[in-house]
């Protein structure tokens, strides 16, 4: 069985650009979350999605946004990019909320 | 606030001994526990969970204990190896906010 799939792995954007990247969850699973993972704030949840609906989200800026599509795909979507963004995003899937998360290898956003 | 937080930021053993990792939480709501690995360049990998009703959880090495009477939770792993040389993060989950939240995460250096 297929692990979550992010995509692409490695991006390198300038200031002002806008991002999106791509998690394909675990085949059956509803639900997936994205979080961003710096060394000075750790893994932050930005928001998770179930059935094509976010149900929560956390505590970043408009500039971050995402979707669910019906297959359970999702996509993570960074507007006006800044050096501060540099991170690695993560998404993670489960079944359901409140259940067992798997996580991704992540995509290293570098912004310059 | 929410927060769970790790006591050790490092932590150094020695191949064979058994590690424990410790783990404070605040949110008195939670009710799902998560333990993650991280090796470098990797994404969280999922250890053993728990959730609130129970107080110990065992796996394969690991065995989880939560204290909801002073919101502590540990993981242990008995004989340690090499290849649990890692970062190990903390999570915790709750029905009323169904994201993981997580803490700032322990370096386990395993030598030989």
């Amino acid at each position: 069985k297929a692990g979550v799939t992010q995509t692409p792995r490695y991006l390198i954007k300038t200031r002002g650009q806008q991002v999106t990247l791509s998690c394909s969850p675990i085949s059956g699973h509803r639900s997936v979350s994205w979080y961003q993972q710096t060394p000075g704030q750790g893994l932050q949840f930005l928001f998770e999605y179930f059935s094509e609906t976010q149900r929560n989200k956390g505590n970043f800026p408009g500039r971050f946004s995402g979707r669910q599509f019906s297959n359970s795909r999702s996509e993570m979507n960074v507007s006006t990019l800044e050096l501060g963004d540099s991170a690695l995003y993560l998404c993670a899937s489960s079944f359901e909320m409140n259940t067992e998360a798997f996580f991704g290898q992540g995509t290293r956003l570098t912004v310059v | 606030g929410e927060s769970v937080g790790l006591h050790l930021p490092t932590l150094s053993v020695q191949e064979g001994d058994n590690s424990i990792i410790n783990c404070a939480y605040s949110n008195s709501a939670s009710d799902y526990f998560i333990w993650y690995k991280q090796e470098s360049g990797k994404g969280p990998q999922f250890i053993i969970d728990i959730r609130s009703n129970m107080d110990k959880r065992q796996g394969q090495r690991v065995t989880v204990l939560l204290n909801k009477t002073v919101k502590h939770l540990s993981l242990q792993i008995a004989a340690t190896q090499p290849g649990d040389s890692a970062v190990y993060f903390c999570a915790e989950n709750s029905d009323n906010t169904d994201k993981l939240i997580f803490g700032t995460g322990t370096r386990l250096q395993v030598f030989p």
